[in-house]
């Protein structure tokens, strides 16, 4: 029944490998975001997808490279995973593409990179 | 450009007390803004959003927000705490006008609420 849902929930891997955080919603949004929380709780947003096409790349380094292989998902896989990585990366949906939609937010992958 | 500051990092209350988060923003234009709230461990919840229709929005769980335009901020308030209330709040604001096609967030207000 969950409505945005990524996984996993907790990543820990050294530096220099390669992962993916997979995001799911079953809201039937034509919108899907990524969006980055660093240590101090600040949010950004990374990529945005509007039914499977990229609309926002937020000058992310090429490591990160997202995909949407249906409107429903949306996956993250990043490269050469660097300890500044560190994060809690988190998926969301709106129903449509501009800016005064409501987000539905996953609960967060929390990445620790050593 | 846009940008949203949160005055406080923390806040703290007593359950029954009355709350109140600081959010002023930044905006070329009329912009829409938003609270989100975050409980630990979970994803981020909208709690009420203005759009440039009544200054006074009315959210969930008792929450409310005015938008003071000549004041440049959008303060949250709730009349009386509760211990559930305890969370990460942020004040987000949106502006078309700017071209971006992204939210800002501000950098988020912990509320502790003390029984």
């Amino acid at each position: 029944d969950t409505a945005v849902s990524q996984t996993p929930k907790y990543l820990v891997t050294q530096m220099g490998n390669d992962k993916s955080i997979k995001c799911e919603q079953n809201l039937g949004h034509d919108t899907m975001y990524w969006y980055k929380q660093d240590s101090k709780k600040f949010l950004k947003i990374m990529f945005s997808y509007n039914n499977k096409e990229l609309i926002i790349n937020e000058t992310v380094p090429n490591r990160f490279s997202p995909k949407s292989p249906d409107k429903a998902h949306l996956n993250l896989h990043i490269n050469s995973l660097e300890l500044g990585d560190s994060a809690v990366y988190f998926c969301a949906s709106s129903p449509l593409q501009g800016v005064n939609e409501k987000l539905f937010f996953g609960s967060g992958t929390q990445l620790s990179v050593l | 450009a846009q940008s949203v500051t949160q005055l406080d990092s923390h806040v703290s209350v007593s359950e029954g007390t009355p709350v109140l988060l600081r959010c002023n923003y930044s905006s070329s234009y009329s912009p829409s803004l938003f609270w989100y709230v975050q409980h630990p461990n979970k994803g981020l919840q909208l709690l009420l959003k203005y759009t440039s229709a009544a200054t006074l929005v009315k959210g969930i769980n008792g929450f409310e927000a005015e938008f003071k335009k000549s004041e440049t901020s959008f303060h949250l308030t709730k009349p009386s705490a509760h211990m559930s209330d305890a969370a990460e709040y942020f004040c987000v604001v949106s502006d078309p006008l700017t071209g971006r096609r992204a939210l800002t967030f501000g950098s988020g207000t912990r509320l502790q609420v003390q029984p």
